[in-house]
């Protein structure tokens, strides 16, 4: 049982390029998150899902888009990077349930643009 | 939207004190609040959560405590160990059972175990 995959975990861009950023959860989990981090901003959501087919806008969406064509995996792309997103991001997923607030997240990706 | 403030940034203690981290919320309809911990190029975990029905909550070493009234929360940890060190997130959401996308994090505290 891996938990929560991201993939991949280190990536450098020029300003322009595009990329995707591939999560994976083996849990069943309904509910699945991309957050970035940045320092002394704490995590802010960028895009959810609450479940396969469905996705919607977070506190810092701007820049960023979403898939969720399975259950299992949620894709969080930028069209073209700027320096502003150089980021770590954090892929998290929740049940659905009782329990549903509870966040298991990824081991990140550490993204640079330059 | 809901606004959750985190004190202090950073706090440095001698191993085997306490430390205490401290969190306000702005909407009074929230009532979970967990506390996530990361360590040094980790993924952050979770720790403990409290719910509002409860003013208090205990694991081991860590606890807890919640003031409603106030809109503030706080995590004690007993008996530090350099194992403790690394960034704690208190978070807040309104329950609605309906996921995680409501939960608003703090800025995080950098907690450093001297030895």
């Amino acid at each position: 049982n891996a938990g929560v995959t991201q993939t991949p975990k280190f990536r450098v861009l020029k300003t322009g390029q595009s990329m995707t950023l591939l999560c994976a959860q083996d849990m069943n989990h309904e509910y699945m998150y991309w957050y970035r981090q940045d320092p002394g901003m704490g995590l802010r959501l960028i895009h959810y899902s609450v479940g396969e087919g469905t996705t919607a806008k977070g506190e810092v969406p701007d820049g960023y888009n979403v898939s969720r064509l399975k259950k299992q995996n949620f894709l969080l792309g930028l069209e073209s990077a700027a320096p502003s997103q150089t980021s770590v991001y954090f892929c998290a997923s929740s049940p659905l349930g009782g329990t549903n607030e509870k966040l298991f997240f990824g081991s990140g990706t550490q993204l640079s643009v330059l | 939207g809901e606004n959750v403030e985190q004190h202090p940034s950073t706090l440095s203690v001698q191993e085997g004190d306490s430390a205490v981290i401290k969190c306000t919320y702005s909407d009074s309809a929230s009532n979970y609040f967990p506390w996530y911990k990361q360590e040094l190029g980790k993924r952050p975990q979770l720790i403990i959560d409290i719910r509002s029905n409860v003013g208090e909550k205990k694991d081991q070493r860590i606890a807890v405590t919640l003031n409603k009234t106030a809109k503030h929360f706080s995590l004690h940890i007993t008996e530090t160990q350099p194992e403790d060190s690394a960034v704690y997130f208190c978070a807040a959401i309104p329950y609605s059972g309906g996921g995680a996308d409501g939960l608003t994090f703090g800025k995080g505290t950098h907690l450093i175990i001297q030895p």
